[in-house]
């Protein structure tokens, strides 16, 4: 089956910095990679995902890029802000009949003020 | 008001009581997963459903068990309650109609139920 190995599992930045945390799968046929933040006290939230027909996506402060070819994926979060810091899990699908979705271990972001 | 809730949002157990967890959703989803989250291992999925005829196993469905009583209840039960259970536990759905729909492979979580078995 799929595995997902994500790092890094704490990552602290200054306010303003960037942030990158990488993610590698391991099942050639996973053709969607979405990425969840999960807030203090709240069920984890979808925040941008990829398709495998695509190398790069952006939504303002957000991005993420996969190569297909090393099966890595990674989320960058330019400008970070104090509401960033949150738990974020990368996860790799195969929206066959099932949508069977592997997730990360997920890492735990700190953006210090 | 939240489209997927879960019941109760904490509970404390001892060894070997039988425990249930409960979510609702109003979204309309057909598809109901329950997952739970442990420190370090991320989620990982115990049973999916597809409706209330279609029901799965997942990855660590040992010591679970599950029931669909309507497209919009999904309840999870522990029969007897194990310290290694002590985990935070999620709910979630989605919307398989449309696969060129970008809320296809969304999952949509509720907000969770700390349990502590003792």
């Amino acid at each position: 089956g799929e595995n997902v190995e994500q790092h890094p599992s704490t990552l602290s930045v200054q306010e303003g910095d960037s942030a990158v945390i990488k993610c590698t799968y391991s099942d050639s046929a996973s053709n969607y990679f979405p990425w969840y933040k999960q807030e203090l006290g709240k069920g984890p939230q979808l925040i941008i995902d990829i398709r495998s027909n695509v190398g790069e996506k952006k939504d303002q402060r957000i991005a993420v890029t996969l190569n297909k070819t090393a099966k890595h994926f990674s989320l960058h979060i330019t400008e970070t802000q104090p509401e960033d810091s949150a738990v974020y899990f990368c996860a790799a699908s195969n929206p066959g009949g099932y949508q069977k979705v592997t997730f990360g271990t997920g890492t735990k972001l700190q953006v210090i003020p | 008001d939240a489209d997927v809730t879960q019941t109760p949002r904490n509970r404390i157990t001892k060894t070997g009581k039988r425990i249930m967890l409960e979510c609702s959703q109003t979204k309309g989803h057909d598809r109901m997963y329950w997952y739970r989250q442990d420190p370090g291992l991320g989620l990982r999925l115990i049973y999916y459903s597809f409706d209330v005829k279609d029901i799965n196993k997942g990855e660590i469905s040992d010591g679970y068990s599950v029931s669909r009583q309507a497209q919009a209840k999904f309840s999870l039960s522990l029969e007897s309650a194990i310290p290694n259970q002590t985990a935070l536990y999620f709910c979630a759905t989605s919307d398989p109609r449309d696969r060129y729909s970008p809320l296809y492979n969304e999952q949509f979580f509720g907000p969770g139920t700390r349990l502590t078995v003792l």
